[in-house]
C-alpha cells in the first residue's frame, strides 16, 4: 500500500497563515484529498486536487502538490480557532481505497 | 439526522468477548467501509463493500468480521475481542463511480478492550 506521511503536531497564532505538508510514495493517486476532523468526530472532506493541477484555491484554502517531489501541502489563510482540528492528506491508488495520513494536530492559539 | 449512523457510540468490553460494531447510512450509496483510527497510526482501512453482494478484505482485516445486511446497514464484527483492537471506529460510504470518490464519515465508535 502507499505511505502517507504528516507531521503529528502544528501551533499558530490566531490571524496567521499555517501550512500543513504531507508526503506520499505513490505517484499513481488521481487525486489527493484534505480531510478535517473535528474533536468528537468523523471526518470532512475538505478540499481536494485532481493530480495533473499544481494548485488549487477555495477561499481561505490553497492545495499545493508538487509530483516530481510527492509532496502535498494544505496553507490556510488567516486561520482561526475554528481552524483547529486534525487535518488528514489521503491519496487513492485505484477504485478501492483512501491511503490515510498519520494527520496533524492544528491548534490554533488565539 | 446524522447520515451515516454508527451505534454504540462508546463500548468498554472485556478481552474475549464478542463485540458489533453497526453503521446505518441514509444517503443511498452502494459503497460502505469500516476503517480503524490510532493515534499516530492514522486510518486504516479493515473491510469494504460495493454493493450488498460483494465484501473485500482492506489492510487489516484479521481479527474482524463484517456482514452487509442491505445497502443501508453494514456491521463489524469482533468475534474473540483483544486489547490491541482499542481504538477509535469509523464507518463511512461513498458513492459508486470510478475512483474511491468522496468519504462520508460517521462519528466513530471508541471501543475499549480490558
Amino acid at each position: 500500500g502507499e505511505d502517507v506521511e504528516q507531521s503529528l503536531f502544528l501551533s499558530v497564532r490566531e490571524g496567521d497563515s499555517s501550512v500543513i505538508n504531507c508526503t506520499y510514495t505513490d505517484s499513481s493517486s488521481t487525486y489527493l484529498y484534505w480531510y478535517k476532523q473535528e474533536p468528537g468526530a468523523g471526518l470532512q472532506l475538505l478540499t481536494y486536487i485532481f493530480s495533473n493541477m499544481d494548485m488549487k484555491q477555495d477561499q481561505r484554502l490553497t492545495v499545493l502538490l508538487n509530483k516530481k517531489d510527492k509532496h502535498l501541502s494544505l496553507r490556510i489563510a488567516d486561520t482561526q480557532t475554528g481552524d483547529s482540528a486534525i487535518y488528514f492528506c489521503a491519496g487513492a491508488t485505484g477504485a478501492n481505497n483512501l491511503f490515510f495520513g498519520t494527520g496533524t494536530r492544528l491548534t490554533v492559539i488565539p | 439526522d446524522a447520515d451515516v449512523t454508527q451505534t454504540p457510540r462508546n463500548r468498554i468490553t472485556k478481552t474475549g468477548k464478542r463485540i458489533m460494531l453497526e453503521c446505518s447510512q441514509t444517503k443511498g450509496h452502494d459503497r460502505m467501509y469500516w476503517y480503524r483510527q490510532d493515534p499516530g497510526l492514522g486510518l486504516r482501512l479493515i473491510y469494504y463493500s460495493f454493493d450488498v453482494k460483494d465484501i473485500n478484505k482492506g489492510e487489516i482485516s484479521d481479527g474482524y468480521s463484517v456482514s452487509r445486511q442491505a445497502q443501508a446497514k453494514f456491521s463489524l464484527s469482533l468475534e474473540s475481542a483483544i486489547p490491541n483492537q482499542t481504538a477509535l471506529y469509523f464507518c463511512a460510504t461513498s458513492e459508486a463511480g470510478q475512483g474511491v470518490g468522496e468519504l462520508f464519515f460517521g462519528e466513530g465508535s471508541r471501543l475499549t478492550v480490558l
